[in-house]
């Protein structure tokens, strides 16, 4: 079984300019999330997508940052315009929607350095 | 405010003897633990899970312990081997609306298997 793609793995940019992740589920899996891991914490969930439906995006800086997932599978999450503190790993996971338990699968991620 | 703390950033063990990874939450909505595992360069890879309904769960050389009263669980690792070199984290979600919460993690413990 194929696990969670994203890309690009790494991204370096200017502050003042945006870039764009991309991000492929587990097939099969309808829930699909982003999280930012900033260096020595723990990952920090973004957004939540049910389908192609959001859930849960209260902690997504909406002022410059963006999440799609058009047509329920692949997302895309952008940010416009980067700041310095933006510099961070950004993970994309997904699970099954309605499952008893919670596990979550992750993609390698992509580290984005911001200068 | 922290919701999910591991206040050991990292432990030193020698290689066949048990690590004991803790982690201790303030939320008492978090009705699910996970533990992940996350090598450099890697994505957080799925451990082992319990449901706030258990008090234990096991998987081969992996045990959670998990106390409610307390707000605490604890990942204990038996043997421990070289391979488990690597930063652990504690994870923990909410069911809200029937479905999974996002997950809320700690900032990791780095495991170091000593030979």
């Amino acid at each position: 079984e194929a696990g969670v793609a994203q890309s690009p793995r790494y991204k370096i940019i200017e502050k003042r300019q945006s870039v764009a992740f991309w991000c492929n589920p587990i097939s099969g899996h309808a829930t699909l999330y982003w999280y930012q891991q900033i260096l020595g914490q723990g990952p920090k969930l973004l957004i939540q997508f049910q389908n192609n439906g959001v859930v849960d995006d209260s902690q997504l800086p909406k002022d410059r940052f963006s999440a799609e997932r058009l047509k329920g599978v692949d997302s895309t999450l952008k940010i416009q315009p980067a700041k310095l503190e933006d510099s961070a790993v950004y993970l994309c996971a997904s699970s099954l929607a309605g499952g008893v338990t919670y596990e979550q699968y992750f993609g390698p991620g992509t580290r984005l350095t911001v200068t | 405010d922290q919701q999910v703390k591991q206040n050991s950033p990292s432990l030193s063990v020698q290689e066949g003897r048990i690590s004991i990874l803790n982690c201790d939450y303030t939320n008492s909505m978090f009705d699910y633990f996970l533990w992940y595992k996350k090598y450099p360069a890697e994505g957080p890879t799925f451990l082992i899970s319990i449901s706030s309904i258990k008090d234990k769960n096991e998987d081969g050389r992996f045990t959670v312990f998990l106390n409610k009263s307390a707000k605490h669980l604890s990942l204990h690792i038996v043997p421990s081997q070289p391979g488990d070199s690597a930063v652990y984290f504690c994870a923990a979600s909410a069911h809200s609306g029937g479905g999974a919460d996002g997950l809320t993690f700690g900032k990791g413990t780095h495991l170091i298997i000593q030979p």
